[in-house]
């Protein structure tokens, strides 16, 4: 059984542009979660998503950012007008059921800014 | 809310030496309580949970004991490898208010010298 996978796992963008994170999560999973790590700092939570609903977004930033889990693909995390301060590694997770038990990570996709 | 605490980090320990981390949680339901490891350039990995109240997680060598009379959740381990290096996260699910959360401490990095 295939982990959770990442892509791509590195991403440069110069200032503006658009940013695209992909996340496939275990075969079963219907449950995925966004997480963005800043350098040296903790983990954050940004979302909380199933099969095409978003069930929580409270840790999304309310502008350039979201986010979705269509029926059919990996969930995307896109951020439009990427800025200086948008450089983190974004980390996806997924569940088989509700958020009580284990989440399974993936190894992250290292954004940079330049 | 919700919430994690853990020690600040970094901690530095001789190869054999004993691990503490100190955990505590703030949650108005009944979470169940995690530690999760981060090595370097990877995402977290469960390294135990516990469910309930006097359950005891373990797993390599590594125990945490979950307090409900002091709210904590500490991990030990009695002998450290050098291999042990790593950002070691404390985190919570619990369903509050009908809404499920997954809620992680700000991590502490341990370095462990040969």
């Amino acid at each position: 059984n295939a982990g959770v996978m990442q892509n791509p796992r590195h991403l440069v963008r110069r200032r503006g542009q658009e940013a695209r994170l992909r996340c496939s999560p275990m075969k079963g999973h219907s449950h995925v979660y966004w997480y963005r790590q800043l350098p040296e700092e903790g983990l954050k939570f940004m979302v909380y998503l199933q099969k095409e609903n978003i069930i929580d977004e409270s840790g999304m930033p309310k502008e350039r950012f979201s986010a979705e889990f269509p029926k059919e693909g990996p969930s995307i995390l896109r951020i439009q007008q990427v800025v200086r301060g948008d450089s983190a590694a974004y980390f996806c997770a997924s569940s088989p059921v509700a958020p009580l038990d284990e989440q399974y990570f993936g190894p992250g996709t290292r954004l940079t800014v330049t | 809310g919700d919430s994690v605490t853990q020690m600040e980090g970094p901690v530095t320990l001789s190869e054999e030496a004993c691990l503490t981390i100190n955990c505590t949680y703030t949650a108005t339901g009944y979470p169940s309580l995690f530690w999760y490891v981060q090595y370097p350039g990877e995402g977290l990995q469960l390294l135990l949970k516990a469910t309930k109240a006097d359950d005891k997680g373990s797993n390599k060598g590594f125990e945490a004991t979950y307090r409900k009379e002091t709210t904590s959740f500490h991990l030990e381990k009695g002998s450290v490898q050098v291999s042990d290096s790593a950002v070691y996260f404390c985190a919570l699910s619990a369903l509050t208010s009908g809404t499920y959360k997954y809620i992680f401490g700000t991590g502490t990095r341990l370095k462990v010298l040969a």
